[in-house]
């Protein structure tokens, strides 16, 4: 079975550069997640889908973050304009049950440095 | 805020012995998992275990659960070179049930 699938593996960027960052869940699994983990830190939850609709995106700045889940599958992840503080791993992770309730897997990240 | 806190935040130990994570967590759940990352990779989901549990093993892992305390522990036992890694624990929160992750423990097995 493939894994969850991530591009790019690494991103450099100016600040108030654009960036976007795209995941692929694994086949079948309905919800997709966006998580943000800055060095030293867990990750934190962006934001959730199940299926294309929005379950979650209390965590998400909304002013410079937005991502799009369209027809249900593959999911992209956009910062506009970036911050230094934007630099982190971003991990996309997919379940085939909504929430915590079972397991998540992850894809390999993507590490964003914004100078 | 963290709904999990990960107890020692570093442990160094040598190849054979034996490695105890403890986590912490604030309000009831009805599951908590364990997650490990080696250094540059993704997370990796190493065992769930529900409220209505108290131990559960697989492998060289055995987790344990005290709801009364809002604690778990994560044991490694004759841990090797490759169990060093940052381990995890999670929780679900809120109406969507959302996964929060602790900052981690970091384990290091020296050879």
């Amino acid at each position: 079975e493939a894994g969850v699938a991530q591009s790019p593996r690494y991103k450099i960027i100016e600040k108030r550069q654009s960036v976007a960052f795209w995941c692929n869940p694994i086949s079948g699994h309905a919800t997709l997640y966006w998580y943000q983990q800055i060095l030293g830190q867990g990750p934190k939850l962006l934001i959730q889908f199940q299926n294309n609709g929005v379950v979650d995106d209390s965590q998400l700045p909304k002013d410079r973050f937005s991502a799009e889940r369209l027809k249900g599958v593959d999911s992209t992840l956009k910062i506009q304009p970036a911050k230094l503080e934007d630099s982190a791993v971003y991990l996309c992770a997919s379940s085939s049950v909504a929430g915590g309730l079972n397991e998540q897997f992850f894809g390999p990240g993507t590490r964003l440095t914004v100078l | 805020s963290q709904q999990g806190e990960e107890d020692p935040q570093a442990l160094s130990i040598q190849e054979g012995e034996n490695a105890t994570m403890n986590c912490s967590y604030k309000t009831s759940i009805n599951n908590l998992q364990w997650y490990r990352q080696n250094s540059g990779r993704g997370l990796v989901h190493l065992i769930l275990i529900r409220s209505n549990e108290r131990e559960k093993h697989s492998g060289r892992l055995r987790v344990t659960l005290d709801t009364s305390k809002k604690s778990s522990s994560l044991l490694i036992t004759a841990s090797r070179a490759a169990d060093t890694a940052s381990y995890f624990c999670a929780t679900p929160r809120g109406s969507a049930r959302q996964l929060t992750f602790g900052s981690g423990t970091q384990l290091t097995v020296l050879p």
